[in-house]
């Protein structure tokens, strides 16, 4: 990828358990973002955390970032069937322009 | 707003034709993306436009490839002439400030024969 990476690359989990995914970038960020990409279908904007902040919370979604390991992660508790879905990382870089590059994504299974 | 618009959803060709891929981003955003999406290289950013400016096309792979933003409703993506590598899912997507969400089209499958 031109930014990050997601892993594991592939989650299958049953419904009702909390599923993890976790994201690595290389540069300074100004903020990171999460994207849901069900098959066939455009990326849908999920949740923002900028460089300053430590960990955002979004319904069943919480964020953590750690700006001095270049990492992230996305926590959904209490996955459901319907979460089934790709998962992408998206970093917009501290220089002030705004490339938004994508990580390899995490596919994620609840299994009803 | 009926969100990003692109057109055509689906695009079969056969190699050497040119391709033009089509994008109506949300009204009132000021940077538009264009990003191709395969298994294996996964989702590449091509070029970004900011004011109908490009500002960075480092990730358009050849020069077959070109984009064009006329005005703030409208771009284009021209593959001249197109190759079965080519074959990808192409979207673009808007947003309405320096590190904004993004907003993304449905895409356009391209398969060149």
């Amino acid at each position: 990828s031109q930014q990050g990476e997601e892993d594991p690359q592939a989650l299958s989990i049953q419904e009702g358990e909390n599923a993890t995914m976790n994201c690595s970038y290389k540069t300074s960020i100004n903020n990171l973002q999460w994207y849901r990409q069900n098959s066939g279908r455009g990326l849908v904007h999920l949740i923002l955390i900028r460089s300053n902040e430590r960990e955002k919370h979004s319904g069943r979604l919480r964020v953590t970032l750690d700006t001095s390991k270049k990492s992230s992660s996305l926590l959904i508790t209490a996955s459901r069937a319907a979460d089934t879905a790709s998962y992408f990382c998206a970093t917009v870089p501290q220089t002030g322009a705004n490339n938004l590059f994508f990580g390899t994504g995490t596919r994620l299974t609840v299994i009803p | 707003d009926a969100g990003v618009i692109q057109s055509p959803r689906h695009e079969v060709t056969e190699m050497g034709q040119e391709v033009t891929l089509r994008c109506k981003p949300i009204s009132g955003h000021n940077s538009l993306f264009w990003y191709r999406q395969t298994m294996m290289r996964g989702l590449e950013l091509l070029i970004y436009f900011n004011n109908n400016v490009p500002i960075d096309d480092s990730g358009m792979p050849e020069d077959r490839f070109s984009a064009k933003m006329p005005n703030a409703s409208f771009s284009t993506l021209k593959i001249q002439p197109s190759e079965p590598r080519d074959s990808a899912v192409y979207f673009c997507a808007s947003s309405g400030g320096q590190g904004a969400e993004a907003f993304f089209g449905q895409g356009t499958r391209l398969t060149v024969v």
